[in-house]
């Protein structure tokens, strides 16, 4: 199975801050990765499909970026609604597998 | 608006048997996969099973092969996780995506709100 790596495992940021989390793949998965958004007590959310495609509805301050089997979001102005967890998946075959996962705290 | 609405989650002793439901409105159902996603409390998320929009395929974690299967009813909107054989690392939050694509393959998107499993005696 692919292996995802996700960094940093939790941030604490301040409003107005760049925030870059990343995620590298074990093997090549071309474009195939999604990030999401999940708050507490929340279902995830679909923020970046093909890593770098932003989902309808979702402010543009939420880009994605890849480089080979490494993988970024970034949030280019931090805002108090972006606290959560977040998290990469790979889509490109089965079994699907996540990221560990980046607890985003606002300062 | 595309909607997904699990149930059936409840408290099952280890060993014992549950079937999870996640009822879809707002799209043709049966165009696309669909897929189960837990989350154990505290814990990151793990993606479960898979199925493709025909029903014909279908995909497990390793964790659950075996013991759980995956299934769909196009007649009623519905998709269906039967849980055997229980374990306590079963206890999670179970929620049902749509794979958002015109494959069997891709984002998954929207989720359901969840339902909790507790396999505990």
């Amino acid at each position: 199975a692919i292996q995802m790596t996700q960094s940093p495992s939790s941030l604490s940021a301040s409003v107005g801050d760049r925030v870059t989390i990343t995620c590298r793949a074990s093997q090549g998965i071309g474009n195939d990765l999604g990030w999401y958004q999940q708050k507490p007590g929340k279902a995830p959310k679909l923020l970046i499909y093909g890593a770098s495609s932003l989902e309808s509805g979702v402010p543009s301050r939420f880009s994605g970026r890849a480089s080979g089997t490494d993988f970024t979001l970034t949030i280019s102005s931090l805002q108090p609604e972006d606290f959560g967890s977040y998290y990469c998946l790979q889509d490109y075959n089965y079994p699907y597998t996540f990221g560990q996962g980046t607890k985003l705290e606002i300062k | 608006e595309v909607q997904l609405l699990e149930s059936g989650g409840g408290l099952v002793q280890p060993g014992g048997s549950l079937r999870l439901s996640c009822e879809a409105s707002g799209f043709t159902f049966s165009s696309y996969a669909m897929s189960w996603v837990r989350q154990a409390p505290g814990k990151g998320l793990e993606w479960v099973s898979s199925i493709s929009a025909s029903g014909v395929s279908t995909y497990s974690a390793d964790s659950v092969k075996g013991r759980f299967t995956i299934s769909r009813d196009s007649s009623r909107n519905t998709l269906f996780l039967q849980m055997n054989n229980l374990r306590a690392e079963d206890t999670a939050v179970y929620f049902c995506a749509r794979v958002n694509s015109t494959n069997q393959y891709g984002p998954q998107a929207p989720w359901g709100q969840g339902t909790l499993v507790t396999v505990s005696s």
